[in-house]
């Protein structure tokens, strides 16, 4: 069975500094693996993905993360932290072998110290 | 942009009542989600659709939960004598089909509170 465990279910971090959320997966095929961030009271939206290409991964927003298969992690970072990052971020596994559902950690609630 | 949108984006409930909540995907997408998201936690699969068949419904927590799809675009999930323990945030999301990687697009949700 494929899970996701996230470190830290608040994180906070001062304006300009970098972010560093942590994501560990434990899966038997090779996983895809997502994070999504999720601003109050809207959907989710997806920041990036690793499905076997390149290891490291940019998306959107500045943000970026590197699949690390003998650490089973996929940590998401950003260098300089913004006001408007705050929010919550989802690391999420999928295994396309299996009709694509996703399973999601529990999440990180990120905060931005002025 | 024609996104996902479910309907209504808040619902309250009185405990046993039945409830129904609406999803319209993305015209076109093949694959149809249901999660649902408990307060603090992150959203837990329900069920999925091809089309309109319902091909795994594993996550459903109970015989009280039913979800259609019945003519392979509006899906709508049912919850039957509702109970305090089914608040939480209901999302659909859609994608493309389900060959290879498809990105899921998630709607906003409903957000379920039963008193």
């Amino acid at each position: 069975a494929q899970s996701v465990t996230q470190l830290g279910s608040h994180v906070s971090v001062s304006e300009g500094a970098l972010v560093l959320l942590r994501c560990n997966y434990s899966s038997s095929v090779p996983p895809y693996l997502f994070w999504y961030v999720q601003y109050p009271n809207q959907g989710l939206q997806l920041l990036l993905k690793y499905t076997s290409a390149a290891t490291l991964v940019k998306g959107i927003n500045g943000f970026e993360a590197e699949f690390k298969k003998s650490e089973t992690s996929f940590h998401l970072t950003k260098p300089s932290a913004h006001m408007s990052d705050a929010a919550e971020y989802f690391c999420a596994v999928s295994d396309l072998n299996r009709d694509d559902k996703i399973i999601f950690g529990k999440g990180t609630r990120l905060h931005i110290l002025p | 942009g024609a996104g996902v949108s479910q309907s209504p984006r808040y619902k309250v409930a009185k405990r046993g009542q039945d409830v129904a909540l609406r999803c319209d995907p993305i015209s076109g997408h093949v694959s149809l989600f249901w999660y649902q998201q408990a307060l603090g936690q992150g959203p837990e699969f329900l069920t999925y659709f091809q089309n309109e068949a319902q091909l795994d419904k594993s996550g459903l927590p109970s015989d009280r939960f039913f979800a259609e799809r019945p003519e392979g675009s509006v899906s709508t999930l049912k919850i039957q004598r509702t109970q305090q323990e089914d608040s939480a945030v209901y999302l659909c999301a859609s994608s493309l089909d389900s060959s290879g990687y498809n990105e899921q697009f998630f709607g906003p949700g409903t957000r379920l509170t039963v008193l």
